[in-house]
């Protein structure tokens, strides 16, 4: 149990345009998913929080107007990576929490390229 | 604001030896994490330690966690190839989410 799925699992695109990433929990319902982007040999750093039905929560120093999250069901969160920039390319990581539950499940993970 | 921090960052041992990574954080938490990443893969769970005094055991790992000294521990036994991988500890703030250390780059070599 506690499968979250992510995809794209890779993306390239060009600069300017906006990419979609969707995470879902297959096997059950999560009111808070999270966001994390991770650099090559570094350590994952969160992005934001995406709370089922409201805004999402940032961390600081990221845009939320670039980092546009929506997390319309409880087993759907969206990020989409808006006017994209060479500087974008990252691996995009979501998580889920089960409502009510201990621990974190991730997805499989995207790495983004944009050229 | 909480911050992990993990060592050593790096770490290569021959196959066989025992070792030792660290993971300290800065404020109050009951709630630690361990995973394992393989390069160009996503977080793989290992442990999830919930109380002062946990330890779990699984394979060649034992992770272990004492909350008044804010430390966690991940032991490894008799290390062997498959387990070179990036070792991540996360501690939970506020039970609301969770922030990582910088990883333990683990090289055993054959």
């Amino acid at each position: 149990g506690a499968v979250v799925s992510q995809h794209p699992s890779w993306v390239i695109c060009k600069s300017g345009t906006s990419v979609k990433i969707e995470c879902r929990s297959l096997d059950f319902q999560a009111t808070t998913m999270f966001w994390y982007r991770q650099f090559p040999k570094q350590s994952l750093m969160l992005m934001a929080t995406s709370n089922e039905g409201s805004k999402a929560t940032y961390e600081q120093g990221v845009e939320k107007d670039k980092f546009l999250i929506n997390h319309a069901s409880l087993t759907l969160s969206t990020l989409t990576v808006t006017s994209a920039h060479p500087e974008d390319s990252s691996f995009y990581i979501c998580s889920a929490k089960k409502t009510g539950g201990v621990g974190y499940t991730f997805g499989s993970g995207t790495r983004l390229t944009v050229v | 604001e909480l911050k992990v921090e993990q060592n050593p960052l790096f770490l290569s041992m021959q196959e066989g030896k025992n070792y030792t990574i660290y993971c300290n954080y800065s404020t109050t938490s009951d709630r630690l994490y361990w995973y394992r990443q393989d390069p160009g893969k996503s977080l793989e769970s290992l442990f999830v330690l919930l109380s002062n005094g946990a330890v779990k055991q699984e394979g060649r790992l034992m992770a272990s966690l004492d909350t008044k000294a804010r430390l966690s521990t991940l032991h490894i036994t008799a290390a062997v190839h498959d387990l070179s991988a990036t070792y991540f500890c996360a501690v939970d703030e506020r039970a609301d989410k969770i922030i990582f250390g910088k990883g333990t780059r683990l090289h055993i070599l054959p």
